[in-house]
């Protein structure tokens, strides 16, 4: 089944451990992306990675690293999460980029809840 | 990013038709999405429109697009308790890297 998977689906932390989120897909998709999705300000990209080894910042980046070491993988890491990183977090993939000017819809995870205290 | 705008609630009956609406801001997005996204889960894409398009129905589904008013619509028809969810429209940004999501529309469906 074609999927995006992220794990966990759930995480309560505390303010500065160190922490993953993992993504992969298995569609061989070259786009990668993270949004996280807050009460009153919707879903906000994080960081994309257009293929292997080729990542940038999305809207709010602070606070986030990402790599792509291979396709199919796409981690979430916050170094030291504060609490202003408690959110929904969700990962995507797609063929090519949204607006490459082809139909390439995002397919979702289904999300990891994070809780930093 | 720029602002994708949507009004926040809707309440329907079952059985009748919804529609919500968005308005959006970059006249040269050529795809536009809806995705539903239901509690606990991830967002799912619901049907799409090629921005040359006025209509294109699927199903129960119609969607609206007024390219001069930079205006889109999702019309469900006969909507179903199990329609209740949360809907996002979506744009491509300037950028072409990422969608512009609405802040999404809860559909409550009750019987």
């Amino acid at each position: 089944e074609a999927q995006v998977t992220q794990n966990p689906r759930y995480l309560i932390t505390v303010t500065g451990k160190k922490l993953t989120v993992t993504c992969s897909q298995n569609m061989n998709h070259e786009y990668m992306s993270w949004y996280r999705q807050d009460p009153g300000l919707g879903l906000r990209q994080i960081y994309y990675s257009m293929n292997v080894e080729v990542t940038d910042k999305g809207d709010v980046p602070e606070g986030y690293k990402v790599s792509r070491k291979e396709k199919r993988n796409f981690p979430l890491i916050l170094e030291s999460p504060s609490p202003n990183q408690t959110s929904l977090y969700f990962c995507a993939s797609s063929l090519g980029p949204p607006g490459a000017g082809r139909n390439s819809p995002l397919h979702f995870g289904n999300g990891t809840r994070l809780t930093v205290t | 990013g720029e602002d994708v705008e949507q009004s926040l609630f809707l309440s329907v009956r079952e059985g009748d038709s919804s529609v919500i609406n968005c308005t959006y801001t970059d006249s040269s997005s050529t795809y536009l999405y809806w995705y539903k996204q239901e509690p606990g889960a991830g967002l799912q894409l619901l049907t799409y429109i090629f921005s040359n398009m006025d209509m294109k129905q699927d199903q129960r589904l119609t969607v609206l697009l007024n390219k001069k008013d930079k205006h889109l619509s999702l019309r469900i028809a006969d909507t179903q308790t199990g329609d209740s969810a949360i809907y996002f429209c979506a744009e491509s940004d300037k950028s072409g890297y990422a969608l512009n999501f609405g802040k999404g529309t809860s559909l409550l469906v009750t019987p």
